[in-house]
Parts: C-alpha cells; structure tokens; sequence
C-alpha cells in the first residue's frame, strides 16, 4: 500500500502531557496537509507544506501546536500542553503542488487523540 | 452562515433506491468540489470529484455541480448497506489547493 501513513492511530494522553503524531506522505507528493475533526463535523484545516516549507497556517492552529516537515518527506504535528478540547482525529493528506496536476487530496487512516 | 453546508440526516434510503444528497456553497469563486465518503471511526474517503458545470458520473456514483446556483449533489444509485455512511461534501477555492471547506457532512442509513 503506497497511501498516506499515518503513526500512532490511536493516543490517549493526560491533559497537560505533549503528543506528537507522523505523517508519511505518497513518495511523489511535494505537498502535505494536516486537518483536524471532531465528532459530527467536517475536517477542518490546520496547515500545508510545499517540500520543506510551511506555506500556511490556520488560525486554528494556536501557539502550543508546531508542525515540521524537515525534509520535504514525512512532517510531524505536535501538540503541547493538551487540553480536552484537542481530542479530535488528525488527518494527513498528501498531493501534488497545482500546475503538475491537480489531483484531489486522499486522506491517511488519522490518528485519534483523546486527552483525559 | 457556513461555507458549505448540507443537511445533516439521517437520510434513509431503501436498498436499491437512488440516494440524493446535496450540498450548497457560499463562495463563488469556487472551483472545485469533492465528495467524501466516512465511515464511523475511520477517515474520509475520496469517491468523486468535480470541476465543470454538469454530470460526472462513476459507477453507481453521480456528482452534479451547477455553479450558477451553488450547489453540488450526489447521488448513489441501487444504494447498498454498505453505502451507509456519512458523506461530506467539500469545496477548494481558487489559489489555495488542497485547503478545502467541508460541510459537516450527510448520514446515509441504507436499510435492507
């Protein structure tokens, strides 16, 4: 399977604690996405990277969530400080940057983090 | 008012009838519109996309998209069990591809 990995599937954390999740894109991807969702709503973006850049960050994003991606290949969300509101499921998506093709984002299996 | 919106359901559909969903959009520079499949616990699956005014369809599958109106639909034709999920309609704007606007999606229930 040469889909987007994501590690772990599943975190449970104590408030307070800090988590980092991976994302592996599609080898031939150079850009990647990071989305959160919570129960009953849509995804919701949070940031991309073109190769090792980060282009854009939501404002969803505060000060206690960075995300690297520091060579273009696999990035990485961490959270620190939990908090019970940052249960959700974190979604990594890869494509190709637009021009080369636009091809639709396909998401990876999420990692579901759940802080106590 | 929301970017994206769709009716939440449930929507009930007998196995073998069509299942109509649809989805309208605020922003009319809008470009591009996707339609997601989820199931309970796991991550959104991509099943169509479309960019022209029009049908596109894909197996059982038919998007539409009237950009006039700004609105895009599915439909599911000969539904299946198996097609019970939520369906999450979502919305690329021009010059940030890849950032999409979903809704909060559609619950399909299927029943035999």
């Amino acid at each position: 399977d040469t889909g987007v990995s994501q590690d772990p599937r599943h975190k449970i954390t104590k408030r307070g604690q800090n988590v980092t999740f991976r994302c592996d894109p599609i080898s031939e991807h150079n850009r990647l996405y990071w989305y959160r969702q919570t129960l009953g709503q849509g995804p919701e973006f949070l940031t991309y990277f073109q190769n090792e850049a980060q282009l854009e960050k939501s404002r969803l994003l505060s000060d206690r969530f960075s995300a690297e991606r520091p060579k273009g290949s696999f990035s990485t969300l961490e959270i620190q400080r939990t908090e019970q509101g940052d249960s959700a499921m974190y979604l990594c998506a890869s494509t190709v940057e637009p021009g080369i093709g636009n091809s639709p984002l396909h998401f990876g299996n999420g990692t579901r983090l759940t802080v106590t | 008012q929301k970017e994206v919106e769709q009716n939440s359901g449930p929507l009930s559909v007998p196995e073998g009838a069509i299942a109509s969903l649809n989805c309208t959009y605020s922003d009319r520079g809008s470009q591009s519109f996707f339609w997601y499949r989820q199931y309970s616990g796991k991550s959104p699956e991509l099943i169509m996309f479309i960019y022209s005014n029009g049908d596109k369809e894909d197996g059982r599958f038919t998007a539409q998209l009237n950009k006039a109106s700004q609105y895009v639909s599915l439909l599911i034709r000969d539904s299946q069990p198996s097609d019970s999920a939520t369906y999450l309609c979502a919305v690329n704007k021009p010059d940030s591809w890849g950032k999409l606007q979903f809704g909060a999606g559609t619950q399909v229930v299927v029943t035999p």
